[in-house]
């Protein structure tokens, strides 16, 4: 039973477009997300984080979208650069960053 | 600063073998955590901990112990490795905001 769930295992785009990933969760009770970026060989590293009271979080680059009706979540990068190219990772939890359920990651890869 | 550290970086066990991963964080976080990352389930929580001297299990805990002895160590220990249990391991510590992860650990059960 997969809480979180990211449905593409990989996506390609050209460098200086946008890249939008996407994170869909089942359980009602999350209220705070977060996006981890992996390279291989390195552990995962926080990216950026929404909490429920808002639909959006942006940080540089990187904006996080929230919709709680749709049980989705998206992260946007724009513009895309090579050294974006890993693997993300959305995460949930109802305790904060505590006991953090993970989704099965998307390859994100900038093409130049 | 050194974060969180994981010991060793890889290892290969034979089935039956025994062996303890190790994780250190410098932080003075309270909350750790032992997760296996497999293809295509992202990562999984094993067991976890609040603070010194408390352990509790997480989504996937069996063949898999612990122990938080100090604050700053949380240890995972296989007692008889299987070949399920090929994975790669990732500690993380945690605030209330965020969680830290090392390096992991690569581990093969042959």
């Amino acid at each position: 039973d997969q809480q979180v769930k990211q449905n593409s295992p990989s996506l390609s785009v050209q460098e200086g477009r946008i890249s939008i990933l996407n994170c869909d969760y089942t359980n009602s009770m999350f209220d705070y997300f977060l996006w981890y970026k992996k390279y291989p060989a390195e552990g995962p590293t926080f990216l950026i984080s929404i909490s429920s009271i808002k639909d959006k979080n942006e940080d540089g680059r990187f904006t996080v979208f929230l919709n709680k009706s749709a049980k989705h979540l998206s992260l946007h990068i724009v513009p895309s650069q090579p050294g974006d190219s890993a693997v993300y990772f959305c995460a949930a939890s109802n305790q904060g960053a505590q006991k953090l359920v993970f989704g099965q990651g998307t390859r994100l890869t900038i093409n130049p | 600063n050194a974060g969180v550290t994981q010991t060793p970086k890889f290892r290969v066990l034979k089935t039956g073998q025994s062996m303890t991963l190790l994780c250190a964080q410098d932080m003075n976080h309270e909350y750790m955590y032992w997760y296996r990352q497999d293809p295509g389930m992202g990562l999984r929580l094993i067991h976890y901990s609040v603070g010194e001297g408390t352990t509790a299990k997480g989504e996937v805990p069996d063949g898999y112990n612990v122990s938080r002895l100090k604050k700053q160590n949380f240890l995972l220990g296989l007692e008889s490795a299987a070949p399920s249990q090929t994975s790669v391991y990732f500690c993380a510590s945690a605030t209330g905001t965020e969680a830290f992860f090392g390096q992991g650990t690569r581990l093969t059960v042959v």
